[in-house]
């Protein structure tokens, strides 16, 4: 059973152009969540989607990031217009529909996607 | 809204000792779960152990054991019998018990092991 994948690991942008940051939930998982994290700081949440609905969005920048979370097809993260503070590593997790079972409340996370913006 | 302080930023211990990471926490909620999590180099975020609120007993997972003081919103990691392959950075979480909540994290704390 493959893990959550993330792609491309490490992406580099220049100011200005867009971003796009792949996430594909484990088999059977229908949430997923990206996380940010700056250097030398923890994981921040972003988001919370299921399948074609946001369903958290309370860490989201207000300007130029969106999500979406299709019914056929990875999640996407995409980051219009990057600044250098867009520079950090992106997390993605998922997390199976269930709420029962003793791991139905874990999150399982991808490798992350470095973005790095010159 | 919850929170989670790791007040530590590094600790160094020595090969085969004993470590304890602390995390304090904050929330007026009373059904939660938390978590510590270790990010090696590769900056793969891998669970160590878990911890249900309701439950008063303390997880262990092999050389991974916690000490869960909900009185004192405290949750920290003992690592025994230190290897160095636990050095990481680890980070604590937090997360209501709600379907699929968002998690939570602290700072998080490196740390190093001596050979």
């Amino acid at each position: 059973n493959a893990g959550v994948m993330q792609n491309p690991r490490h992406l580099v942008r220049r100011r200005g152009q867009e971003a796009r940051l792949r996430c594909s939930p484990m088999k059977g998982h229908s949430h997923v969540y990206w996380y940010r994290q700056l250097p030398e700081e923890g994981l921040k949440f972003m988001v919370y989607l299921q399948k074609e609905n946001i369903i958290d969005e309370s860490g989201m920048p207000k300007e130029r990031f969106s999500a979406e979370f299709p019914k056929e097809g990875p999640s996407i993260l995409r980051i219009q217009q990057v600044v250098r503070g867009d520079s950090a590593a992106y997390f993605c997790a998922s997390s199976p529909l269930s709420r029962t079972g003793p791991n139905s409340y874990e999150q399982y996370f991808g490798p992350g996607t470095r973005l790095t913006v010159t | 809204a919850q929170t989670v302080t790791q007040s530590q930023p590094e600790m160094s211990v020595q090969e085969a000792e004993t470590v304890t990471l602390s995390c304090t926490y904050d929330t007026s909620e009373s059904d939660y779960y938390l978590f510590w999590y270790k990010q090696p180099p590769s900056r793969q975020m891998i669970l160590v152990i878990r911890q249900e609120a309701y439950k008063q007993q303390n997880a262990t997972e092999n050389r991974f054991s916690v000490n869960f003081q909900k009185a004192a919103k405290s949750f920290s990691l003992k690592i025994s019998d230190s290897q160095l392959g636990d050095a990481a950075m680890y980070f604590c979480a937090y997360r209501s018990s709600g379907a699929n909540s968002k998690l939570t994290f602290g700072k998080g704390i490196t740390l190093s092991v001596r050979p």
